[in-house]
């Protein structure tokens, strides 16, 4: 049992470019979500999903997407990088509503954008 | 808005004790807390929910305070494996109501 695994790791991006963090979880949770943590600070919830097929915006979702066609999968798309998306991305999931259940998180994706 | 933490930071000597409050500006359906260590993710703690008793888990144990909209976690007889940064959640009734405060970076010391 994996729990929440996010690939890549580390990645550094010029501006304007684009990528795609990715996002998989083994424990059949139904709720996944996108946070960002920037140094010093707390997180700050990106993008969730309730279930496969649907999403909905979190805190701060300008300049992101996200997608869900499966449980297992919830991928987190940059479009066009901006040095003030330099963070570290956390993918967590639940069991059900975040705000009763414990989130499990990822290892997390440290971006640069430079 | 994120709820606000105290103290930002404290030391302490192996064996000594420790208290981390979270303080919020509206009403809370339920309080969590993680543990961070550097480089590391998040790692869940406990969840006080509206309604619910304070809660403890071997030297570690927080309470809910709903009227104050506070809570506060407690660690007693602390152990050098309890560095870290303590991070609350406040979350309100919606998925996205969820908001973390900006943590409280714990160094115990032998």
């Amino acid at each position: 049992n994996a729990g929440v695994t996010q690939t890549p790791k580390f990645r550094i991006l010029k501006i304007g470019q684009s990528m795609t963090l990715q996002c998989t979880q083994d424990m059949n949770h139904n709720y996944m979500y996108w946070y960002r943590q920037d140094p010093g600070m707390g997180l700050k919830l990106i993008y969730y999903s309730v279930g496969a097929g649907i999403t909905d915006k979190g805190e701060v979702p300008n300049g992101y997407n996200v997608s869900r066609s499966t449980t297992e999968d919830f991928p987190l798309r940059l479009e066009l990088a901006a040095p003030s998306q330099t963070s570290v991305y956390f993918c967590a999931s639940s069991v059900t509503g975040v705000s009763s259940y414990e989130q499990y998180f990822g290892p997390g994706t440290r971006l640069t954008v430079t | 808005q994120q709820p606000v933490q105290s103290p930002q930071a404290v030391i302490l000597r192996e064996g000594e004790d420790a208290v981390i409050n979270c303080s919020s500006s509206k009403a809370l359906y339920s309080v969590h807390w993680y543990r961070q260590k550097h480089g590391e993710a998040p790692v869940f703690l406990m969840i006080l929910l509206k309604g619910g008793e304070q809660k403890g888990h071997e030297k570690i144990s927080a309470s809910f305070n709903e009227k104050k909209q506070q809570s506060s976690l407690y660690l007693t007889a602390s152990q050098l494996s309890y560095s870290g940064t303590y991070f609350c959640g406040t979350g309100g009734r919606k998925n996205n109501d969820m908001r973390f405060g900006a943590g409280t970076r714990l160094t115990v010391k032998p």
